[in-house]
């Protein structure tokens, strides 16, 4: 079964400098998708950055991007200038290319990024 | 402006209560899912529904029960069976397409409380 895992239960970051969170999984498919939600305090879910498995290309969405590392199965995500906005807990999740019946997505257990001012 | 709604915010059951969780969505999707968040804990899939009048169980759908009668719609009932029911509940829906990210969207989400 597929699993993915966020080893960084907190992380800390200055105003304006670069963080980088990570993600790792684990699939034998060869094709799938991943994304990196954000949850603010108000817990609502909001879709930060999604990744296909078959482009080489990192997807870079403003100042969020990630390191996608097929072969390493990790998936990281980049923010740069970070904001205070930016403070919230971030999850990764990953979904089959065809999801089934289900489009299900397996969800890491988050990460709770702090920006400090 | 398109979105999904969830109601109410906050909900209390009390011990041996029935309780249902509203979700509406006017983004035209036809998917329609819910999740349990626990403290410490990724989202866990309870149920999803493609189609209208069809849903399926995820992973840990003993205790709840939904509906789809209508596209928009996808209320999720918490029965008695459910013995920790104590957490905070997401719906998400999505398109259907053969091929593409499938993309979900979230609802802000309903804190359920036992009494």
């Amino acid at each position: 079964a597929q699993t993915v895992t966020q080893s960084q239960p907190e992380m800390s970051v200055q105003e304006a400098e670069t963080v980088t969170l990570s993600c790792t999984y684990d699939t034998s498919e060869s094709d799938y998708y991943l994304f990196w939600y954000k949850q603010p305090p108000s817990r609502q879910m909001i879709l930060v950055i999604r990744q296909e498995a078959y482009k080489q290309q990192n997807a870079t969405e403003n100042r969020f991007s990630v390191n996608f590392q097929k072969a390493a199965k990790s998936f990281s995500l980049k923010i740069s200038d970070s904001q205070l906005g930016d403070a919230a807990m971030y999850f990764c999740a990953y979904r089959d290319l065809y999801g089934g019946a289900t489009n299900k997505l397996i969800f890491g257990t988050g990460t709770l990024l702090a920006v400090q001012p | 402006d398109g979105g999904i709604t969830q109601s109410p915010k906050y909900l209390f059951r009390k011990e041996g209560q029935n309780v249902t969780l509203s979700c509406e969505q006017n983004l035209n999707h036809d998917a329609m899912y819910w999740y349990r968040q626990d403290p410490g804990q990724g989202l866990r899939l309870i149920y999803y529904s493609q189609i209208v009048n069809d849903f399926q169980k995820g992973d840990i759908a003993e205790g709840y029960s939904v509906s789809r009668e209508k596209k928009e719609s996808f209320p999720l009932t918490v029965t008695s069976a459910q013995k920790n029911p104590t957490a905070f509940y997401l719906c998400a829906s999505s398109i259907v397409p053969d091929q593409g990210f499938k993309t979900q969207y979230f609802g802000p989400g309903t804190r359920l409380l036992v009494l």
